[in-house]
């Protein structure tokens, strides 16, 4: 079946701009979860879904960035203002329910780039 | 929080080598431990998990080990083949909280 699937694949934008990174989770997952991954680094914990709902955004470096997440299905990860620094690969995850020990499948990821 | 810590960062063997891959971790409450593959340009996959109640699982050349008394966990790839070659995750989580905490990521070179 269909996997998780992202857009854009790659995201070119001017400092400042702002901009949206969508994911497409497996059908049925109830939890989605975003990740950002810089060059050479570990994935970074951004925010998760259950549903629609975000139990835990802690992990969103600022305020210029936010997720949101409509009939339990696509997400959309917002970047305003943005920043250099905000260059990096955006991976999103699903799975079939928020547990532990519950097998997250990832997307291709979204390579954006902020000239 | 949780902190998990990878070793080495970049590993570089013959092929038909054994490698193995080292992550620590800090809370004793963590009991589910994923290993993920990244081939390079692509998404991360699960390739092997351990659970707190057992010590090892091995799926034909890939094995996981766990020492919950040291709180390290290691994966293990025997006859490595250059098709092995990629970054390798390690993560931690435990029951209650949904986020894994993964490894820095060690990058697998296998040379023919």
């Amino acid at each position: 079946g269909a996997g998780v699937s992202q857009s854009p694949s790659n995201k070119v934008t001017e400092k400042g701009k702002d901009v949206e990174l969508r994911c497409d989770p497996i059908s049925g997952h109830t939890a989605l979860y975003w990740y950002r991954q810089s060059l050479g680094q570990g994935l970074e914990f951004l925010i998760y879904f259950q549903g629609n709902s975000a139990p835990d955004k802690s992990g969103l470096p600022s305020d210029r960035f936010s997720a949101e997440r409509t009939g339990g299905s696509v997400s959309t990860l917002t970047i305003q203002r943005t920043q250099q620094e905000d260059s990096a690969v955006y991976l999103c995850a699903s799975s079939a329910k928020a547990a532990n020990a519950d097998t997250q499948y990832f997307g291709p990821g979204t390579r954006l780039t902020v000239l | 929080g949780e902190n998990v810590e990878q070793h080495p960062s970049t590993l570089s063997v013959q092929e038909g080598d054994s490698a193995v891959i080292k992550c620590t971790y800090s809370d004793s409450a963590s009991n589910y431990f994923p290993w993920y593959k990244q081939e390079l340009g692509k998404r991360p996959q699960l390739i092997i998990d351990i659970r707190s109640n057992v010590g090892e699982k091995k799926d034909q050349r890939i094995a996981v080990t766990l020492n919950k008394t040291a709180k390290h966990f290691s994966l293990h790839i025997t006859e490595t083949q250059p098709e092995d070659s990629a970054v390798y995750f390690c993560a931690a989580s435990k029951g209650g909280s949904y986020i894994p905490t993964f490894g820095r990521g060690t990058s697998l070179i296998v040379h023919p």
